[in-house]
């Protein structure tokens, strides 16, 4: 069983929608929380990144983590076509100087 | 710059040759991570560095792979002869520290095509 296990997709939805990404992961040491959002041929860009339980927003953007059933999602609301692109969940323990460990990335799609 | 540059953008060599990447952090950034990510895989971490301590080398796949930094600057990865497997795109990212809360920021990579 891989660490961090993520649905690759692909996700097609029309414009508008709410989009639920979600990643399950197995090590209960991981501690902190993050999704990336990576466009083709660019690197991944932070899009939210939370160290407890619980509901983060930003803007069209929410980020939820439940350590008890060991399971992330991130929230997209009033989804748009520039939306489209891989999210990455990340996460990582609380000893300092540890690399991310990722998911593999589900491939959105939003159609106009 | 205001983020984490890399170069070349994009690579192509022969197996057996070897190549150099290059990554500039963001200025101020003391920690500077490589990852490795493969066609429809995740992001692999290979290594890390933070100021003038020892890097983490624990991801590094095989012997062909090094990485240098000089103090808090400028890093390099070299492969030695190149075998197919290593065609990948290769990730550079840095954060102000290693702290577990810094979150790390990515620049846009390294395609790299071995033939």
């Amino acid at each position: 069983q891989k660490e961090v296990e993520q649905d690759p997709g692909p996700l097609s939805v029309p414009e508008g929608a709410i989009v639920s990404l979600n990643c399950t992961y197995s090590n209960s040491a991981f501690q902190y929380f993050m999704w990336y959002r990576q466009y083709s041929r660019k690197g991944p860009e932070l899009l939210m990144y939370t160290y407890s339980s619980g509901n983060k927003e930003d803007g069209r953007f929410t980020a939820q983590v439940d350590k008890s059933s060991k399971y992330i999602s991130l929230f997209i609301r009033d989804s748009q076509p520039s939306d489209s692109a891989t999210y990455l969940c990340a996460m990582k323990v609380r000893q300092a100087g540890t690399a991310l460990i990722f998911g593999k990335g589900t491939t959105l799609s939003v159609s106009s | 710059g205001a983020g984490v540059s890399q170069s070349p953008s994009n690579k192509v060599t022969e197996k057996g040759k070897d190549v150099e990447l290059r990554c500039d952090p963001i200025s101020g950034h003391t920690a500077l991570y490589w990852y490795r990510q493969r066609l429809g895989q995740g992001l692999e971490f290979l290594i890390y560095f933070q100021g003038n301590s020892a890097p983490d080398k624990s991801g590094l796949p095989s012997d062909r792979f090094s990485a240098e930094r000089t103090g808090e600057s400028v890093s390099t990865l070299t492969i030695q002869r190149t075998q197919q497997e290593d065609s990948a795109v290769y990730l550079c990212a840095s954060s102000l520290g290693i702290e577990a809360v810094q979150p790390q920021h990515f620049g846009d990579g390294t395609r790299l095509s071995i033939l």
